[in-house]
């Protein structure tokens, strides 16, 4: 089974501090992407990444910046953290070796900004 | 622009049928996925079409209409841990992105 783990599932943070969020998963996936959800706005694609060091922003990357050094590993960086960033973080992974190319998700961090 | 529209709420009775309908106005369109998010978990994969018609799993099916960017997922023999969120997405451009709607909470009751 393919699994998709984040740092922490719940954080609080104070306006201004530097925020990591770490996303590993176990199966060699190529492509990973990190999503903020919010209530009645669904799922909104922040970065994602289709090979180690490769980024590409997604519809609302501003505020945030992303790592990827390893292949299974994709950190989330809040550079200075404000309140409207608070939020429930999703990470997911996919492969196209997979019947679906389907997304994997984490089970999410939700992380709050005093 | 990118829209994706499936309603907010939705109640059903237990072991009744239920269908949850979700159009989409993409600029690209490579697939469209179905997931479903208990509350507080991940959300995770429920059915894939991309080519017209219907695919069934189970109790669970879902049908795709590309010249009428319309879908839906119907869940038969509702049980009570099918009270969930059910979220609707389009692949559109390149890397496997996906656009997402804002989902729909079922809520099954007794």
């Amino acid at each position: 089974d393919v699994k998709v783990t984040q740092s922490s599932r719940y954080l609080v943070k104070r306006t201004g501090e530097k925020v990591f969020l770490e996303c590993v998963q176990d199966m060699d996936h190529e492509n990973m992407f990190w999503y903020r959800q919010d209530p009645g706005l669904g799922l909104r694609l922040i970065y994602f990444s289709y090979d180690v060091k490769m980024k590409e922003k997604g519809d609302i990357p501003e505020g945030y910046s992303v790592s990827r050094e390893k292949k299974e590993r994709f950190s989330l960086i809040l550079e200075s953290a404000s309140t409207n960033q608070t939020s429930m973080y999703l990470c997911a992974s996919s492969s196209l070796l997979a019947p679906y190319n389907e997304q994997f998700f984490g089970p999410g961090t939700r992380l709050t900004v005093l | 622009g990118q829209n994706i529209d499936q309603p907010t709420e939705m109640t059903a009775t237990e072991g009744a049928i239920v269908q949850i309908n979700c159009t989409y106005q993409t600029s690209g369109f490579n697939g469209l996925f179905w997931y479903q998010q208990h509350a507080g978990e991940a959300p995770t994969f429920l059915s894939y079409n991309v080519l017209d018609g219907l695919e069934e799993k189970g109790r669970f099916s879902s049908f795709l209409s590309r010249s009428k960017g319309y879908s839906y997922l119907l869940l038969k023999e509702l049980q009570m841990k099918d009270s969930a969120s059910y979220l609707c997405a389009v692949r559109s451009g390149g890397y496997n992105k996906l656009i997402f709607g804002a989902g729909t909470r079922l809520a099954v009751h007794p």
